[in-house]
């Protein structure tokens, strides 16, 4: 299957600092990625999402960007919260394939 | 009303037990996943749902059977599972079925198999 992966497990930043969140993918065929937080005991919350045709989008305190040449895709946050404290998982898919593989999550720890 | 809910939240069942995990949607979405996710680990798709038929089984074993009544809820039956089943089990629903659009999570059901 495809392989999405992280680049580092464990990211702490203090608390008002920027996090930059790193996933590679594999799957060129891959159109459509969209970035997860996940709060311990609980499901998957939905974030950001982009497709293929665009390299940045932009939500409230975070950005996606997207570099289709090297596979690379990242979530920035900005002035981060101790609120923000979770793991965040990647996910890709290819369309008309109806499926999401997820990269293997980076924990964030905020420090207040 | 932008909710997926599982029940139940925790499940404790024997090896030769037989449960069934539910998960509910009222947003007309199309599209129902299982995910199964270990601790640490990132969600593993199980199953896929696209207009009320199994769309894909990712080679999941018999032991786990899935279902749909309808578009609005998705089960999941589990029968003479082994201790390494326990996980967090996910389910999601999204707009469309092309994959191209985001998928929504619920809590999941937090399943200890004894």
């Amino acid at each position: 299957g495809e392989s999405v992966g992280l680049h580092l497990p464990t990211l702490s930043v203090q608390e008002g600092d920027n996090s930059i969140i790193n996933c590679a993918y594999s799957n060129s065929a891959s159109d459509y990625f969209i970035w997860y937080k996940q709060e311990s005991g609980k499901g998957p919350q939905f974030i950001i999402d982009i497709r293929s045709n665009m390299d940045k989008r932009q939500g409230q305190r975070v950005t996606v960007l997207l570099n289709k040449t090297v596979k690379h895709l990242s979530l920035q946050i900005a002035a981060t919260q101790p609120g923000d404290s979770a793991v965040y998982f990647c996910a890709e898919s290819v369309y008309n394939f109806n499926k999401f593989y997820f990269g293997s999550g980076t924990k964030l720890n905020v420090k207040p | 009303d932008t909710e997926v809910t599982q029940t139940p939240k925790h499940l404790v069942m024997g090896m030769t037990n037989k449960k069934s995990l539910k998960c509910e949607q009222h947003m007309g979405h199309r599209a129902m996943y299982w995910y199964k996710q270990k601790a640490k680990k990132p969600p593993e798709l199980m199953f896929v749902y696209s207009y009320e038929k199994l769309s894909i089984n990712e080679s999941v074993p018999s032991r786990f059977s899935p279902e749909c009544p309808n578009s609005s809820l998705l089960n999941l039956h589990l029968h003479a599972l082994q201790p390494e089943d326990s996980a967090l089990y996910l389910c999601a629903s999204s707009k469309e079925t092309g994959g191209n659009t985001e998928a929504f999570f619920g809590q999941g059901t937090r399943l200890t198999v004894v």
